[in-house]
């Protein structure tokens, strides 16, 4: 079984730049979940979907963080403008269901953005 | 809201002697799910093991157990015969059974494994 796949696996950009991140999922897996870990700390959720819509995006910062999920299954998580402090490592993660249940989390590689 | 704390930001341990990662939480619900995750330097967070409130009896897997202890609010881990490969960051997480089911991750705690 194919994991959780994320591109790119490392970037550098300069602030106020943008920049995408690109997560699929386990086939068949109807849960995304998108984190971001900075160094030190444990992962924080963004934004989550189940299929192509979102359950819980209290976190994300949407006056310059944007995600979709077209078609419930692959993934883009943007960033416009980036800023210093969103250096971190972007985590992606799916699972069968999100809901009252025990479903294993997936994670993928991660993203590791730099921004100078 | 809930909250989990890990107090042990770095833990060292001998090859094949036994260790345990703390982990507290907070939260007000009666059912709920408990987590560990390993994520070694290849950043990919892979799951360890996992624990349903409602159920008093530990989980363990292989070499790794857990101590939960529902009143007090505490979820450790406990790695028997360490090895090399152990090593890592390990994240204790919480889950609830209801709701939006968002996980919610300590700050990690960094293990070595000295051979």
């Amino acid at each position: 079984e194919a994991g959780v796949a994320q591109s790119p696996r490392y970037k550098i950009i300069e602030k106020r730049q943008s920049v995408a991140f690109w997560c699929n999922p386990i086939s068949g897996h109807a849960t995304l979940y998108w984190y971001q870990q900075i160094l030190g700390q444990g992962p924080k959720l963004l934004i989550q979907f189940q299929n192509n819509g979102v359950v819980d995006d209290s976190q994300l910062p949407k006056d310059r963080f944007s995600a979709e999920r077209l078609k419930g299954v692959d993934s883009t998580l943007k960033i416009q403008p980036a800023k210093l402090e969103d250096s971190a490592v972007y985590l992606c993660a799916s699972s069968q269901m999100g809901i009252a249940t025990t479903y294993e989390q997936y994670f993928g590689p991660g993203t590791r953005l730099t921004v100078t | 809201a809930q909250t989990v704390t890990q107090s042990q930001p770095e833990m060292s341990v001998q090859e094949a002697e036994t260790v345990t990662l703390s982990c507290t939480y907070d939260t007000s619900e009666s059912d709920y799910y408990l987590f560990w995750y390993k994520q070694p330097p290849s950043r990919q967070m892979i799951l360890v093991i996992r624990q349903e409130a409602y159920k008093q009896q530990n989980a363990t897997e292989n070499r790794f157990s857990v101590n939960f202890q529902k009143a007090a609010k505490s979820f450790s881990l406990k790695i028997s015969d360490s090895q090399l490969g152990d090593a890592a960051m390990y994240f204790c997480a919480y889950r609830k059974t209801s709701g939006t089911y968002k996980y919610i991750f300590g700050t990690g705690t960094r293990l070595k494994v000295l051979a």
